[in-house]
């Protein structure tokens, strides 16, 4: 069964500084991955996706990610946060192929920025 | 453009009582519909996805059920609430074929 494990519950930065959060998923075959941003008391907003091809993926608000097999990582970075991207992060996956369509959600890291 | 609403916001309950969440879509014809539940720290979980009227699929075995009743409208219920039934709920749509792009505002049910 595929799993996604975020390895940070909760991380903290400074207003201007780089950021990266962990992803590690399970799944035998290729997978089609993504992260979802969540501000507080609302849904979630989809920021970008992975299928194939470039491993290196941009999203909106100025985030990207990167797909490493060899690690089972889609790590999302940030070279300079804002304040308004606090919020909490979760990545996911799903089967790349058959017809029932099922995203696996990580626990999510929550990120705080300070001024 | 296409909206999708989900009433009502926050929701305090008592044991045992009965439970209606609804969720509808704007500016779509034969949503997948998906109602997720996210507890404190465990991340999103899904209960039901639906692929048209009537036609619901449970992920887990739990005390809730989701029917389907408009193309557009998504009902989760449970006849009897239980202390574990407390979370946020989403309500998402995804067009067929795409992806899972939007979500409701979610529900927080705290059951007492």
């Amino acid at each position: 069964a595929q799993s996604v494990t975020q390895p940070d519950i909760h991380i903290t930065v400074s207003e201007g500084a780089s950021l990266e959060l962990r992803c590690n998923y399970s799944y035998g075959a290729t997978p089609y991955l993504f992260w979802y941003v969540q501000s507080p008391g609302q849904g979630l907003q989809l920021l970008l996706k992975y299928f194939s091809g470039d491993t290196l993926v941009q999203g909106i608000k100025g985030f990207e990610a990167e797909f490493k097999r060899s690690q089972s990582s889609f790590n999302l970075r940030k070279p300079s946060v804002h304040w308004s991207d606090a919020a909490e992060y979760f990545c996911a996956v799903r089967d790349s192929g058959g017809s029932n369509y099922k995203l696996t959600f990580g626990k999510g890291t929550l990120l705080t920025v300070n001024p | 453009s296409q909206t999708i609403h989900q009433w009502p916001a926050t929701l305090v309950q008592p044991v045992g009582s009965p439970l209606s969440l609804e969720c509808t879509v704007e500016g779509t014809s034969n949503p997948n519909l998906y109602w997720y539940r996210q507890a404190a720290g465990r991340g999103l979980q899904l209960l039901f996805y639906s692929v048209g009227i009537g036609q619901i699929s449970s992920e887990v075995p739990q005390n809730l059920s989701a029917s389907r009743p408009q193309d557009r409208q998504f009902i989760l219920s449970s006849k009897k609430l239980l202390l574990s039934d407390s979370g946020f709920y989403l309500c998402a749509w995804r067009e067929t074929g795409g992806e899972l792009r939007f979500f409701g505002s979610g529900t927080q049910l705290s059951v007492l």
